[in-house]
């Protein structure tokens, strides 16, 4: 079975700083997939960004990337800029990569992220 | 907007009513995914469907709880006499059906509440 852990449960930061919440996974599998959601007040779940772990080259969304380090089982995600609409939880999820597709997402417990005027 | 519609948006029903929840995918979309968030905690899985198919539902309580995703309409998860401990928000998500690891897309969720 896949987890994931997400050891900050909340971070602050002023505005236009840059921040990065950490996530881990344990997996015995090789090729998967991670992403990160955000779920702002009004509770949607919005995709921010995903990865796959085939690949080496880090994925970038604008003022949104990600480090990630596939054999210490790392995924962080950095927050350039940070802007009023960036308050938020934010969720790490994993995915197998199965001959069938698609597969269950396995999220983490999420850290809730407040930025600071 | 196209997007994943769930309704309704809150529902709150008695212990021992039934609850239905209702989800229409993405257009285009033939998976459908629920997970369930219980307050201050993140989702959790409960079962995957495509048309007319139960794909997963390692995560689905084995009583009280059913999912359908019929040929037509929308995808349903019912809940038989519900119980306090079945209050929270259950998202429903949707992915094409070609390619692996494809980004799942959520709908808004429904909020249920247990009297």
């Amino acid at each position: 079975a896949q987890t994931v852990t997400q050891s900050q449960p909340e971070m602050s930061v002023q505005e236009a700083e840059t921040v990065t919440l950490s996530c881990t996974y344990d997996t015995s599998e090789n090729n998967y997939y991670l992403f990160w959601y955000k779920q702002p007040p009004s509770r949607q779940m919005i995709l921010v960004i995903r990865q796959e772990a085939y690949k080496q080259q880090n994925a970038t969304e604008n003022r949104f990337s990600v480090n990630f380090q596939k054999a210490a089982k790392s995924f962080s995600l950095k927050i350039s800029d940070s802007q009023l609409g960036d308050t938020a939880m934010y969720f790490c999820a994993f995915m197998i990569s199965s001959n069938f597709g698609n597969e269950k997402l396995t999220f983490g417990t999420g850290t809730r992220l407040t930025i600071i005027p | 907007n196209a997007g994943v519609m769930q309704n309704p948006r809150h529902l709150v029903r008695r212990r021992g009513q039934e609850a239905r929840l209702r989800c229409s995918p993405m257009k285009g979309h033939s998976h459908v995914y629920w997970y369930r968030q219980l307050p201050e905690e993140g989702l959790k899985f409960m079962v995957y469907l495509q048309k007319e198919n139960i794909i997963d539902e390692s995560g689905m309580p084995k009583e009280r709880f059913s999912a359908e995703f019929p040929k037509e309409g929308p995808s349903i998860l019912r809940i038989q006499q519900v119980v306090r401990g079945d209050s929270a928000a259950y998202f429903c998500a949707s992915s094409p059906e070609q390619g692996a690891g494809q980004p799942q897309h959520f709908g808004d969720g429904t909020r249920l509440s247990i009297l």
